[in-house]
């Protein structure tokens, strides 16, 4: 597609489940970003992939959340035994370069946990 | 540490009325880039601008305006003659120079343009 494709754009988990958010990026894109985005506020930086390598996981709030870029195109946010406070808007953003360019964001997956 | 403080939650205006956006940023580095995005109700952030940190020269697109100065560590952003689909949240947002670009968002500002 044109750009960057989330999803499900909306997921419903019960506290302790575990989730797989997938993003699809820009055909092409070297660089690749996971954000989250906590109601009423902006998005904070989650991790960042050049191709298949995860170059940055500092923004990961903890070890429950992993992301993953097997083939260095489609990526996946999973986070196991979700909680309350997982609940947020989580936005995958893509540039075509891995230095400073345009990034080009999704939708987001709106994830909602019960 | 690296900040960008956006203290308008909210604005409301009249469409036709100018309206600005303040952006105020904190970094310890001298080479740096600044971004505005918009995120409209479907959720995606939209790019509109980027500059770096030695271009100070204002920039003007259409309706929209970009006042950097480095003097006061403000990136200010203005529309001119708003519009209602101008309606949506703009952030303000920082990166570093010599890396990849991972962005320190501002809060943002819900700009709400009355018809």
């Amino acid at each position: 597609g044109a750009g960057v494709s989330q999803s499900p754009r909306y997921k419903v988990a019960k506290r302790g489940q575990d989730v797989a958010l997938r993003c699809d990026p820009i055909s092409g894109h070297v660089s690749l970003f996971w954000y989250q985005q906590a109601l009423g506020q902006g998005p904070e930086f989650l991790t960042y992939f050049q191709n298949e390598a995860q170059l940055d996981k500092s923004g990961l709030p903890s070890d429950r959340f992993f992301a993953e870029r097997p083939e260095g195109s489609v990526s996946t946010l999973k986070i196991q035994r979700t909680q309350q406070e997982d609940s947020a808007v989580y936005l995958c953003a893509s540039t075509r370069t891995g230095g400073i360019g345009e990034a080009f964001f999704g939708q987001g997956t709106r994830l909602t946990v019960v | 540490a690296q900040k960008v403080t956006q203290a308008q939650t909210e604005i409301s205006v009249v469409e036709k009325e100018d309206v600005t956006l303040d952006c105020v940023y904190e970094t310890r580095d001298t080479t740096y880039y600044l971004f505005w995005y918009k995120q409209p109700p479907s959720g995606e952030l939209v790019f509109l601008i980027r500059r770096n940190s030695f271009d100070e020269q204002n920039e003007i697109s259409g309706r929209y305006s970009w006042n950097f100065q480095k003097s006061t560590s403000s990136f200010n952003f203005t529309i001119t003659a708003s519009q209602v689909v101008d309606s949506a949240v703009y952030f303000c947002a920082l990166s570093e120079a010599g890396g990849y670009n991972k962005l320190i968002f501002g809060a943002g500002t819900r700009l709400a343009v009355h018809p």
